[in-house]
């Protein structure tokens, strides 16, 4: 059974640029969840999304967003992006909120 | 507030010499609590959930325990690859969603 995928592994951009992350979960997980992951803040709630629908919502600003489709592929996009948006972004798929949580290798963004 | 504090922040030890990690919570509404590994680049490797005081889980070195407040993650004989940092997770029920809120982490280096 195939693990959680993110894509792409790394990526380097530049203050104010915008970018995409993707998420493929297990097959069968219909809950998908992002966190951000920095050496001074820890890991950080981002979103969750189950069945299309966003259920949860971290205390991030409005830069942060996030989609999932119906084949519970998921992607989060941040806009204007900032120096202090360098970290490692984790995504995590699940059959449901209540059961425990599968994470991929995560997307380390640098911005310069 | 939601709080999950882990300690120590950084532990040493000798092959075989046992500890245990702790992960103190305060939370309302307590839906689980998740155990992860972290190997450095890489994502969250899922270890066990426990859903009530009194559970106990085990894998290999590894058991996990949980009371009303806080629970331990025991390792009895650790091997060098043991050494990861060791994340403590609790899922809560916070205004009708579920949130998972995550401790810093505990490093652990088992020398040879």
């Amino acid at each position: 059974k195939a693990g959680v995928t993110q894509t792409p592994r790394y990526l380097i951009k530049t203050r104010g640029q915008q970018v995409t992350l993707s998420c493929s979960p297990i097959s069968g997980h219909r809950s998908v969840s992002w966190y951000q992951q920095t050496p001074g803040q820890g890991l950080q709630f981002l979103f969750e999304y189950f069945s299309e629908t966003q259920r949860n919502k971290g205390n991030f600003p409005g830069r942060f967003s996030g989609r999932q489709f119906s084949n519970s592929r998921s992607e989060m996009n941040v806009s204007t992006l900032e120096l202090g948006d360098s970290a490692l972004y984790l995504c995590a798929s699940s059959t449901t909120a209540n059961t425990e949580a599968f994470f991929g290798q995560g997307t380390r963004l640098t911005v310069v | 507030e939601d709080q999950v504090t882990q300690s120590p922040e950084a532990l040493r030890l000798q092959e075989g010499e046992s500890s245990s990690l702790n992960c103190s919570y305060t939370v309302s509404g307590l839906r689980g609590l998740f155990w992860y590994r972290q190997d450095p680049g890489k994502g969250p490797e899922f270890l066990f959930t426990l859903y009530s005081a009194g559970e106990e889980k085990e894998k290999e070195r590894l058991k996990a325990t949980l009371t009303k407040k806080e629970s331990f993650l025991h390792i009895t004989a650790p091997k060098p690859e043991d050494s990861a940092t060791y994340l403590c997770a609790v899922q809560a029920q916070i205004q009708g969603a579920q949130k998972l809120v995550f401790g810093q982490g505990t490093r652990l280096t088992i020398n040879p």
